[in-house]
């Protein structure tokens, strides 16, 4: 069970486009289409924004978008704004009814 | 509207026990897997437990099973952890999360807001 890999950080200028990986192995992101992404802004509570590799929550901004290919997925925000400042995670299904959840991506608006 | 409010947290010394609890509401509670997952203060996520709708099957992350166990009382629209042989690295947020599917585990969480245990002599 060990934790999926992100990149520690990473940044971009308002209107950018940035992508944020999630590496895992056979055993779970390459298994399963169960790969949901979260954001968490400082001292607040997680938030989904994408769940089953690409779907998002009702209501939520089509500026974000998820993929997955082989064992990485990828969550891409697009027209970068200064609220995405936040701290991002990734999570799979890791089979035997358990997930997993991702190192964390901490992403700056420049 | 989902809510999820969890209870319990405490400073415990290392080797004791503690039992946190979540109530929910705005939902069918036992229609749902319902799961655990803890934060160490600026650090990240990490998933302990789940429970089915049930509450006859559970499962549990390495570093927790022995130690932890998930329950609830689907009467009291109530969700349990009980902690025991705490250890100073058990320090953190513990979340109450609800899978948004019915009957199903999807990975699509809904988050309580934590409850902070601090373990320390």
């Amino acid at each position: 069970q060990s934790a999926l890999t992100q990149p520690a950080s990473v940044s971009g200028s308002p209107g950018q486009s940035i992508t944020i990986s999630c590496t895992g192995t056979d055993s779970d992101v390459g298994n399963y289409n169960f790969v949901s992404w979260y954001q968490q802004h400082p001292g607040k509570v997680p938030r989904l924004m994408i769940y089953q590799n690409d779907i998002r929550p009702s209501g939520f901004s089509n500026r974000f978008s998820g993929s997955k290919s082989g064992n990485t997925a990828s969550l891409t925000i697009s027209g970068l704004q200064a609220e995405d400042e936040a701290d991002y995670y990734c999570c799979s299904y890791a089979g035997g009814s358990t997930f997993v959840f991702g190192t964390g991506t901490k992403v700056t608006v420049l | 509207e989902v809510r999820l409010v969890e209870s319990g947290g405490d400073v415990v010394q290392p080797g004791g026990s503690l039992r946190l609890s979540c109530a929910a509401s705005g939902f069918t509670f036992s229609t749902y897997y319902m799961h655990w997952v803890r934060q160490t203060p600026g650090k990240g996520l990490v998933w302990l437990s789940r429970i089915n709708g049930d509450g006859s099957n559970t499962k549990y992350a390495d570093s927790v099973r022995g130690r932890f166990t998930v329950s609830r009382d689907n009467s009291k629209n109530t969700l349990y952890l009980e902690m025991t042989s705490l250890r100073a690295d058990d320090t953190a947020f513990y979340y109450c999360v609800r899978d948004r599917a019915e009957w199903q585990l999807l990975g699509a969480f809904d988050w309580g807001q934590g409850t902070l245990v601090t373990v320390s002599s």
